[in-house]
């Protein structure tokens, strides 16, 4: 099974402000098939990020994923209020296929 | 407009059975797979099972082979999951997921259901 640890587990941080996120994977993540989500308190997550780097549909551009192998990245360049959620990396190269344990974005 | 809308949740006793429905619109359902996807109570989200678009392969979690059966209806536009001989640490929000893929088999979550809770106990 692949284990995927996220951190910082939280991150505290201004409006305006450029947040990195790390999610980093037991081993080779198969063919980069990693993902990312949000997810706000008493909803659904969100799907952001696919294929490492490949932004969902009407995800807004200051949302970008990078990474490869066993180390991925989730960047929000410019934090907008709406941002303040908890953030999942998901990998879907081998089963079973597994989450992170999340990373909460918190207004400072 | 993708439209995941989940029934069926509620409260069980341990052993008990229950099964949870997800019908979905606004896409051609027999052309994608579908997931359930749990979370429980203040903690992170967890893959439970996966069915192709067909419904031919499916796939599970070992926490909950043997217990739960995914299943779906293409003629209803309806995904299915039997759960049985829950316990309580199925006790969960558990997600309808919609996968953007037919066959599921590097399945990610491109759309989801509003979630519906079980709560397992006596």
């Amino acid at each position: 099974e692949v284990v995927l640890t996220q951190s910082p587990g939280t991150l505290s941080l201004s409006p305006g402000g450029r947040a990195t996120l790390s999610c980093r994977a037991s081993q080779s993540v198969t063919s980069n098939f990693l993902a990312w989500y949000q997810q706000k308190p008493g909803q659904a997550p969100r799907l952001l990020i696919y294929g490492a780097s490949n932004r969902a549909t009407v995800i807004p551009d200051r949302f970008s994923g990078s990474g490869s192998g066993t180390d991925f990245t989730l960047t929000i360049s410019r934090l907008e209020p709406e941002d303040f959620a908890v953030y999942y990396c998901q990998q879907y190269g081998s089963s079973p296929w597994t989450f992170g344990q999340g990373t909460k974005v918190e207004i400072k | 407009e993708v439209q995941l809308v989940q029934s069926g949740g509620g409260l069980v006793q341990p052993g008990g059975s229950l099964r949870l429905s997800c019908a979905a619109s606004g896409f051609t359902f027999s052309n994608y797979a579908t997931s359930w996807v749990r979370q429980a109570p203040g903690k992170g989200l967890e893959w439970v099972s996966t069915i192709s678009g067909a419904g031919g392969t499916t796939y599970y979690a070992d926490s909950v082979k043997g217990r739960f059966i995914i299943s779906r209806d293409n003629s209803k536009n309806t995904l299915y999951l039997q759960m049985n001989g829950l316990r309580a640490e199925d006790t969960a929000v558990y997600y309808c997921a919609k996968v953007p893929t037919r066959s599921g088999s590097y399945p990610y979550v491109d759309f989801w259901g509003q979630g519906t809770l079980v709560t397992v106990s006596s």
